[in-house]
């Protein structure tokens, strides 16, 4: 099936740092990734849709100026978290719409294996 | 707005089956997902069915949909202790960007032996 990278898996930073987290598609073209952020615990909640080539689309509540999003190519989404703070601790997880195995009506996402932040 | 609702946790003996459920609420959803996520990690496409389809099976995965009561249920046959993990139940819908998922919050699985 089709396999999604994410990097870093786990990252330690100082508040106050950005940091940026990548999610790469490695054997499909992704036109639209999805960028996640799970509490532990709890369900998935979806922070933004990023279209590549075009800007990222955020879901109510979540700060644009503080998670910047980049979909500069087919393959690779960036999710940037600016300026971190210890409530920004979470796990973050990605995932790519292959649409040529039923991405686009189907909606079939396949997901990285996520970045656990701590901020200090 | 869309929800979905799952029951936390179930716990069975290895060769057992596990049935576990799902309810929600968007009845224009057309398609609904099982997804696995083991410990630390992301989450795996286990199966997905069609709305206008009642079961679909998958060697060891049953998924039954009853549309009319907006219940999803996935059964696994001769659970194994690797079958332990976290199965989230989702639900496609449409939102400003296009189409999106909706999770539940998860049900933890546990197989003892």
């Amino acid at each position: 099936g089709a396999v999604v990278s994410q990097h870093p898996s786990r990252v330690i930073c100082k508040s106050g740092t950005s940091v940026k987290i990548e999610c790469r598609s490695l054997d499909f073209q992704a036109t639209t990734m999805f960028w996640y952020r799970q509490f532990p615990k709890q369900s998935l909640m979806l922070m933004a849709t990023s279209n590549e080539g075009s800007k990222a689309t955020y879901e109510q509540g979540v700060e644009k100026d503080k998670f910047l999003i980049n979909h500069a190519s087919l393959t690779l989404s960036t999710l940037t978290v600016t300026s971190a703070h210890p409530e920004d601790s979470s796990f973050y997880i990605c995932s790519a719409r292959d649409p040529s195995s039923g991405g686009g009506a189907k909606n079939i996402q396949y997901f990285g294996a996520g970045t656990r932040l701590s901020v200090l | 707005g869309e929800d979905v609702e799952q029951s936390l946790f179930l716990s069975v003996r290895e060769g057992d089956s596990s049935v576990i459920n799902c309810t929600y609420t968007d009845s224009s959803s057309t398609y609904l997902y099982w997804y696995k996520q083991e410990p630390g990690a992301g989450l795996q496409l286990l199966t997905y069915i069609f709305s206008n389809m009642d079961m679909k099976q998958d060697q060891r995965l049953t998924v039954l949909l009853n549309k009319k009561d907006k219940h999803l249920s996935l059964r696994i046959a001769d659970t194994q202790t690797g079958d332990s993990a976290i199965y989230f139940c989702a639900e496609s819908f449409p939102n400003q960007a296009g189409t999106a998922l909706i999770f539940g919050k998860g049900t933890t699985l546990s197989v003892s032996s």
